[in-house]
């Protein structure tokens, strides 16, 4: 089956320690995204890749950190610097055709 | 002015209406407009994708894009509770940071049987 996975679905952490948040797409796609969700903002772009090796910030990238070893994988690290990082977090891959594909999300709780 | 804007509604609607969601936007480079679904707690799922103006329909969806007005629609026929969702435009400029999408705030459908 093609398509783009999340792990996990929820995940729950003690302020002060990083996260990370798996994506994992076999889609052939080169273009990879993360987006943050938060009731009533709206979808906003953390970072995004365009090719293996180089990403680039959105417009929420402070406290976050993303590496693109491979095609098909594109973690996000939530840092300890992210202020408030309890969110719905979506990864997004494409052609780069401008239409992107979402995966199923990870829901982040910080406390 | 945000660079588009999306009523978030309610909107509640009968089962077998024809619902009308819109969005305009600011900004006269985007050329690329999408819609999303997406149920509550779900990944959007991309349901329509249209370049520059004109119509396009696909079951009982159709999406609407009217560049001179800076106005997109997208309509669903013969409504079902299965519709309710929340709505999301998304549009992108073609060039520059390529693929770079701009979302609505998405429109929250309920359709009642």
């Amino acid at each position: 089956d093609g398509g783009i996975t999340q792990s996990p679905k929820y995940l729950f952490r003690k302020e002060g320690q990083n996260v990370t948040l798996s994506c994992e797409q076999n889609l052939n796609h080169d273009a990879m995204y993360w987006y943050r969700q938060d009731p009533g903002q709206g979808l906003r772009l953390i970072y995004y890749s365009q090719i293996v090796n180089d990403f680039q910030k959105g417009d929420i990238a402070e406290g976050y950190s993303v590496s693109r070893e491979k095609k098909e994988s594109f973690p996000l690290t939530v840092t300890s610097a992210q202020k408030n990082p309890t969110a719905f977090y979506l990864c997004a891959s494409g052609y780069g055709s401008y239409e992107q594909y979402f995966g199923p999300g990870t829901r982040l709780t910080v406390t | 002015q945000k660079e588009v804007e999306q009523d978030p509604g309610p909107l509640s609607v009968p089962e077998g209406a024809i619902v009308s969601l819109n969005c305009t936007y600011s900004n006269s480079a985007f050329q690329y407009f999408m819609w999303y679904r997406q149920y509550s707690r779900k990944g959007p799922e991309l349901l329509m994708y249209t370049y520059s103006s004109g119509n396009k329909e696909d079951g009982r969806f159709t999406a609407q894009v009217d560049k001179s007005s800076k106005y997109i629609s997208l309509f669903i026929r013969d409504s079902q509770p299965s519709d309710s969702a929340t709505y999301l435009c998304a549009m992108s400029a073609a060039g520059g940071s390529q693929g770079n999408l701009i979302f609505g705030k998405g429109t929250k459908l309920s359709v009642k049987p």
